[in-house]
């Protein structure tokens, strides 16, 4: 079946160190990857999207490479901001079917300290 | 990109009791969906909000403790029902983009059974 694996939190870094969040994924067919970010007390947006292999989805300086060879979607960021902090969750869409349903991972709390 | 509005946004309900959730998006969807985030969780789909028919359910979810509905193209309810401290969790609305290629989320209501 479906599922994605992701690293757990909480993440703690000093404002502009270097962001990894790792991302692994099982799937069938040719899924879409998301990254969702969960700010406190907020519900979830859309933070980047990748469609295919080799497609990079970027927003508001992260970034994330759809990894079909090693079924990955990391997400990075040069240079994280207080402001960052929130709750990221990686995701996958298989497309077909009655409905698109989105598999979540578990969610990294990432803090980031002036 | 939808707008997604969930009423309530927060709610303190006594246990046995029962809440209405409501979710208006402001343009006509094909896909809505319900997700449960429980403290600390990630998120699991409740059910497929379905116009015009009985919803679809996930494993684990069942009507009579979740019952929904979708009158129209834009708004759905979900009632949690004869509630228990357990039902404590944030529920999140949900809809599919117009290409159904990406989902949006609604700000969810952040319930609490005492």
């Amino acid at each position: 079946g479906n599922s994605v694996t992701q690293m757990e939190g909480p993440v703690t870094l000093s404002e502009e160190a270097f962001l990894t969040i790792n991302c692994t994924y099982t799937a069938t067919g040719y899924p879409s990857l998301f990254w969702y970010v969960q700010y406190p007390g907020e519900g979830l947006q859309l933070l980047l999207k990748a469609t295919k292999a080799d497609d990079k989805g970027s927003n508001k300086g992260f970034e994330a490479t759809y990894r079909k060879e090693t079924t990955s979607f990391h997400l990075e960021k040069g240079s994280v901001q207080v402001s960052d902090s929130a709750v990221y969750f990686c995701a996958l869409m298989n497309y077909g079917g009655a409905t698109n349903k989105l598999i979540f991972g578990t969610g990294t709390l990432l803090a980031v300290q002036p | 990109s939808a707008v997604i509005s969930q009423k309530p946004s927060r709610d303190i309900c006594q246990r046995g009791t029962s809440l209405t959730i409501q979710c208006q998006v402001d343009s006509q969807v094909t896909m809505m969906f319900w997700y449960r985030q429980q403290p600390g969780q990630s998120l699991t789909l409740i059910a497929t909000a379905n116009q015009g028919s009985e919803a679809t359910y996930e494993s684990g979810f069942v009507i009579d403790k979740f019952p929904i509905s979708r009158p129209n193209l834009t708004f759905s309810t979900l009632t949690v029902s004869n509630m228990s401290p357990e039902d404590s969790s944030i529920y999140l609305c949900s809809v599919m983009g117009q290409k159904n290629t990406e989902a949006f989320f609604g700000q969810g209501t952040r319930l609490t059974v005492v």
